[in-house]
């Protein structure tokens, strides 16, 4: 079984503050991990994955987390808070056993303060 | 390319009433997932179809839901006798066959009076 646990339902951080939302995973089977974020009335888009080669990983608009197995952790990290980074980000968990479906941590909010 | 789109945007229905949503995946995508996102239980998985195999169907939450897809190509998603509990909104994603990530569409926001 596999579960997703994101510390925060609410983060709140100024503008040009470095941007941490953590995302702990559990999963007997070696995981794929994602974060996804949603702008307000919008889907769900991928900001980055982790699909077991390099332990950091890279996204769209400066994010990146990195997978630290000896943790079960993924958190997302960004540099530089800018207001248009407000949104609901999801992290989430798959494995090629449940056809990758997406099991997922109960969001983060991320305010930007000006 | 085209992304993922789902028809309609948003649906108020009664209760009592049958809907039927519908999502058109991203061209070559082989495999189709639907999920639910409500206040209450977050984001959760319907169901999953890979090419012609057998759907996976554990997620559905009664047996008033029900989906079909056409070979690789577009999916409905049918509730039958809607409550109000089934208000949310129902997200689509595509995955490619030898890819890990999903691409989403924008959803259909369903409001059962």
């Amino acid at each position: 079984a596999q579960s997703v646990t994101q510390l925060g339902s609410h983060v709140s951080v100024s503008e040009g503050a470095l941007v941490l939302l953590r995302c702990n995973y559990s999963s007997s089977v070696p995981p794929y991990l994602f974060w996804y974020v949603q702008y307000p009335n919008q889907g769900l888009q991928l900001l980055l994955k982790y699909t077991s080669a390099a332990t950091l990983v890279k996204g769209i608009n400066d994010f990146e987390a990195e997978f630290k197995k000896s943790e079960t952790s993924f958190h997302l990290t960004k540099p530089s808070a800018h207001m248009s980074d407000a949104a609901e980000y999801f992290c989430a968990v798959s494995n090629m056993d449940s056809n990758y479906q997406l099991i997922w941590g109960a969001g983060t909010k991320l305010i930007i303060k000006p | 390319g085209a992304g993922v789109s789902q028809s309609p945007s948003n649906k108020v229905t009664e209760k009592g009433k049958d809907v039927e949503l519908r999502c058109d995946p991203i061209s070559g995508h082989t495999a189709l997932y639907w999920y639910r996102q409500s206040l209450g239980q977050g984001l959760e998985f319907l169901i999953y179809f890979q090419g012609n195999s057998a759907p996976d169907k554990s997620g559905l939450p009664s047996d008033r839901f029900s989906a079909e897809r056409t070979g690789e190509s577009v999916s409905t998603l049918t509730i039958q006798r809607t409550q109000q509990e089934d208000s949310a909104v129902y997200l689509c994603a595509s995955r490619s066959l030898f890819a890990y990530e999903q691409y989403f569409g924008p959803g259909t926001r369903l409001t059962v009076t």
